[in-house]
């Protein structure tokens, strides 16, 4: 069955930065788009990032632009997100889901706090 | 990016037929539709159905989605204690090039 697996995340101090990974299995990952969506602490869900299933195009939102991408290595099955100059209003369970949103993983918490 | 509207909460009796609503434009809802998702407290989110209205497989048949113009709707009929839980909608947009969410829904079932 298809899995995801996000780890990479912890707390984090103002400004710093992390690499959150998200191991796929039980599905061709190349062969499909994947998504970043986040949810802070009490709020609703936030779409992040979505790349093409051969990383042909990746798209970022307005509040991520610029210092958060989006990135895959299709030989190890392995979706990333660089998170960078962390800001407080970042911390969030972020999530990985498959291009229809029919598959989520069980998400990382990455905390910014100093 | 705006995103999409939906009503904070909805409130209704076991085995009542509740319907929650999404509202966009005519560059994301109204282009490919919505697709519905449900989260219960300290789960991810469940696909429930996909853009084109249909159910992934094991989704009960009480549910059922539908669009008109901008607006989505999932409905869910003879509620269960089980169906208490945070409900949101999301799209693709095609001129932003993002997907957005609604700001979700919270169903009680009394």
């Amino acid at each position: 069955q298809v899995q995801l697996v996000e780890s990479g995340g912890g707390v984090v101090q103002p400004g710093r930065s992390l690499r959150l990974s998200c191991a796929a299995s039980g599905f061709t990952f190349s062969n499909h788009d994947m998504h970043w969506v986040r949810q802070a602490p009490g709020k609703g869900l936030e779409w992040v990032a979505v790349i093409a299933y051969d990383g042909s195009y990746k798209f970022h939102a307005d509040s991520v632009k610029g210092r958060f991408t989006i990135s895959r290595d299709n030989s190890r099955n392995t979706l990333y997100l660089e998170v960078n100059s962390l800001r407080a209003e970042d911390t969030a369970v972020y999530y990985c889901a498959k291009d229809q949103q029919d598959s989520w993983g069980q998400g990382t918490l990455v905390t910014v706090s100093s | 990016q705006a995103g999409l509207t939906q009503p904070p909460s909805v409130s209704k009796g076991l085995r009542q037929t509740a319907t929650l609503t999404c509202t966009g434009n005519s560059n994301n809802v109204g282009d490919q539709g919505a697709a519905w998702l449900q989260q219960h407290q300290g789960h991810p989110p469940k696909l429930l159905s996909y853009r084109n209205n249909s159910r992934p497989s094991g989704i009960s048949e009480r549910l059922s989605a539908s669009r008109s113009g901008n607006t989505a709707s999932l409905t869910i009929t003879g509620l269960q204690p089980e169906d208490e839980a945070d409900y949101y909608c999301s799209a693709w947009d095609r001129s932003l090039n993002v997907w957005v969410f609604g700001g979700g829904t919270k169903l009680t079932v009394l």
